[in-house]
């Protein structure tokens, strides 16, 4: 069953909009919360993680926002740049089982 | 710092038959998680390695099975292959969960 639920499942943003992506999560002992990001023909590539001890973390143009009390967190790509069009995984995990969202296609236009 | 290296990067390989797919971490790396990523079901766990022996694993039928050497690098099974193994199994290495995980470019596996 999908441990890690994603949406939506695609996006699509002008470029200098803000990009959101949201994931629920069902298990309560996950406590490692990281975003993969992929673009075709690649791998995933880590690109933010967050801890449930923070509500927040930020870098660069990437944020993430967690709610532990509700098993949520979201992803915000601020100023989108065509660059960011890729696909995009939430993931959590608990002692090193970590499981993935769906997925969301984002497209950044110019 | 030479990245996750998966072998072969294509194959094609008809019902019944079986295959190995081949993983050599990231130096220093002693877990290996493998996952299959298909368009309609995301990547779904497979499971994972650390000092030779499984740790996790995930739902898939016995069919699916790996294992990993003392130096680190894993090799997955699949047996008696069918139509629905086609995908791209993706093998990620980590030094610890809180490091996330660095992902090789996948085995592109189609089954006919």
């Amino acid at each position: 069953q999908q441990q890690v639920k994603q949406s939506p499942q695609s996006l699509i943003v002008q470029k200098g909009g803000i990009s959101i992506i949201n994931c629920a999560y069902e298990n309560t002992a996950f406590d490692y919360f990281p975003w993969y990001q992929q673009f075709p023909g690649k791998g995933p590539a880590l690109l933010i993680a967050i801890r449930p001890d923070v509500s927040e973390k930020k870098e660069g143009r990437f944020t993430i926002s967690f709610n532990k009390s509700a098993k949520q967190f979201s992803l915000h790509i601020m100023d989108s740049q065509p660059g960011d069009s890729a696909t995009y995984f939430c993931a959590a995990s608990n002692n090193n089982d970590m499981r993935f969202g769906a997925g969301t296609r984002l497209t950044v236009k110019p | 710092k030479a990245g996750v290296t998966q072998t072969p990067r294509y194959l094609i390989k008809t019902r019944g038959q079986q295959v190995t797919l081949s993983c050599s971490p990231i130096s220093g790396h002693r877990s290996v998680s493998w996952y299959q990523q298909t368009p309609g079901q995301g990547l779904q766990f497979l499971f994972e390695y650390f000092s030779e022996t499984q740790r996790n694993k995930g739902n898939f039928p016995g069919r699916f099975s790996g294992r990993q050497f003392s130096n680190s690098r894993s090799e997955m099974n699949v047996s008696t292959l069918e139509l629905g193994d086609s995908a791209l199994y993706l093998c990620a290495s980590s030094s610890g969960q809180y490091y996330g995980y660095t992902f090789g470019s996948g085995t592109r596996l189609t089954v006919v």
